[in-house]
C-alpha cells in the first residue's frame, strides 16, 4: 500500500491566491522530505529538499518566498504555492527516504491548474 | 545542464519480447541508480536499483545492467507485458549527508504492443 499520501490530487485556483499541498509519511519518521516539479512530458526537477525542525535547502532557481515549506514534523512537510500564477500550473510530487539510500517513496502527486 | 538523459523518448516492443530502455549519466559522483514506472497523474513507482559497487541486479522480469566506465545503465524487461506500459525514468542518487535526492532523467514511454 501507499507509504507516502499526497494532498490534494488536484486544485484549481484563481492568480493571486495560494494553495497548500500537504505530503505525508504515513508508517514510518521521514526527516527529510523532497518536492518535485513536473511540466508536461518533461522530467521531474527537484524544487527543495524539506528538513524536519529546520529550514528548507532550495535548488538553484527555485524562489522560496513563492515556494513555502514546512515539516514542522516527522511525517508532514507542506508545499505552499503564494500568489499563484498560471505559470505555476504544474504535477508537484513530494518524496521521502524510509532509510538513506533506500528508494524514495512518492506521493501521487498534486496537479495544480491556475485560472 | 541534464545529468542525467534518457535518449529515446519512446519505444515501441511486442508482447514477449525484451524491453530494452537506457540511461546516460554524466556525474561520476553518482553511487545510486533507480528506475521508475509512472502512470500519467500519479507518482513514480520503484521498480528496481542498483549500487555503484555492482554491474548488474535483478528482480523478476526486470535486470537492471550498470556500466559505470561508460557511465550508463540500462533496464530490461523480459517478457515484456501489456501492463508494463507506461513511462519509465531512471533516477541516479549520491549521498548528500542526510539523504540522498534524485536526480531524474527526462524518461522513455514503453508501449507494448499484443
Amino acid at each position: 500500500g501507499a507509504v507516502v499520501s499526497q494532498h490534494p490530487s488536484w486544485v484549481i485556483c484563481k492568480s493571486g491566491t495560494s494553495v497548500k499541498i500537504e505530503c505525508r509519511s504515513l508508517d514510518f519518521q521521514a526527516t527529510t522530505m523532497f518536492w518535485y516539479r513536473q511540466f508536461p512530458k518533461q522530467s521531474l526537477m527537484l524544487m527543495a529538499t524539506s528538513n524536519e525542525g529546520s529550514k528548507a535547502t532550495y535548488e538553484q532557481g527555485v524562489e522560496k518566498d513563492k515556494f513555502l515549506i514546512n515539516h514542522a514534523s516527522l511525517t508532514l512537510s507542506t508545499l505552499t504555492v503564494t500568489s499563484a500564477h498560471p505559470e505555476d500550473s504544474s504535477f508537484y510530487i513530494c518524496s521521502a527516504d524510509r532509510t538513506v539510500n533506500s528508494p524514495l517513496h512518492f506521493g501521487n502527486g498534486t496537479r495544480l491548474t491556475v485560472t | 545542464d541534464q545529468q542525467v538523459k534518457q535518449n529515446s523518448p519512446s519505444l515501441s516492443v511486442q508482447e514477449g519480447r525484451i524491453s530494452i530502455l537506457n540511461c546516460d549519466y554524466t556525474n561520476s559522483m553518482f553511487d545510486y541508480f533507480l528506475w521508475y514506472k509512472k502512470y500519467p497523474a500519479e507518482g513514480p513507482t520503484f521498480l528496481i536499483s542498483i549500487s555503484s559497487i555492482k554491474d548488474k541486479n535483478e528482480d523478476g522480469r526486470f535486470t537492471v545492467f550498470l556500466n559505470k566506465s561508460a557511465k550508463h545503465l540500462s533496464l530490461h524487461i523480459v517478457p515484456s507485458q501489456p501492463g508494463d506500459s507506461a513511462v519509465y525514468f531512471c533516477a541516479a542518487a549520491y549521498y548528500t549527508g542526510t539523504a540522498s535526492k534524485l536526480t531524474f532523467g527526462t524518461g522513455t514511454r514503453l508501449q507494448v504492443t499484443l
